[in-house]
């Protein structure tokens, strides 16, 4: 088993919708908790983070953690198309250690 | 904000010869880099870690010997792909991370897109 589950996709919605993009993780050790956005051929774009359990929110963008439940979550409300691109969760256990990721969920936002 | 630059951006190879890629830290010292391979549609795996001056950490499964891992500086990491054969044709991206706090300094370069023919 993956250490962090995500599915890929793609998942296609239209312009102004709300996204739900999501993830799971197996190990409780884990307190970090990252969001990647990722364009075709490019470097992963960090768009948010988040320590242990909560909610945090930037612009249009939530992130959710519920360790319990070891689910992470990512809203993107008033969807745009310039946000189609794949979008990478990951994980860590300690600041400084490398990530663990997701392997990325492709979003397409139609006009 | 923090950058890392990567280059080449893609590079096509003969099969049998070695690639080098390097990544950069232009505005902050990188004192951890981390070494990742992408295939298609597929997740960032975790091929080593380098600390600078020292050697770095492989993850199972990747061979030393083949991905040569030079981090001499804190603001260069060098990736050589020795012998490289198609099967090593992927998409190779650093991270670097500074000691500044969590997770501040975990940017991505923009990736090297290796082809071997």
């Amino acid at each position: 088993q993956k250490e962090v589950e995500q599915d890929p996709g793609p998942l296609s919605v239209p312009e102004g919708a709300i996204v739900s993009l999501n993830c799971t993780y197996s190990n409780s050790a884990f307190q970090y908790f990252m969001w990647y956005r990722q364009y075709s051929r490019k470097g992963p774009e960090l768009l948010m983070y988040t320590y242990s359990s909560g909610n945090k929110e930037d612009g249009r963008f939530t992130a959710q953690v519920d360790k319990s439940s070891k689910y992470i979550s990512l809203f993107i409300r008033d969807s745009q198309p310039s946000d189609s691109a794949t979008y990478l969760c990951a994980t860590s256990s300690n600041s400084g250690y490398a990530l663990n990721f997701g392997k990325g969920t492709s979003l397409l936002v139609t006009p | 904000g923090a950058v890392v630059s990567q280059h080449p951006s893609r590079v096509i190879c003969k099969s049998g010869t070695s690639v080098k890629i390097e990544c950069r830290s232009l505005d902050f010292q990188a004192t951890t880099m981390f070494w990742y391979r992408q295939f298609p549609k597929q997740s960032l795996m975790l091929m080593a870690t380098s600390n600078e001056g020292s050697k770095a950490t492989y993850e199972q499964g990747v061979e030393k010997d083949k991905f040569l891992i030079n981090h001499a500086s804190l603001t260069l990491s060098t990736l050589t792909v020795t012998s490289a054969h198609p099967e090593d044709s992927s998409f190779y991206i650093c991270s670097a991370s500074d000691s500044a706090g969590p997770l501040v300094g975990y940017t991505f370069g923009s990736g090297t897109r290796l082809t071997v023919v």
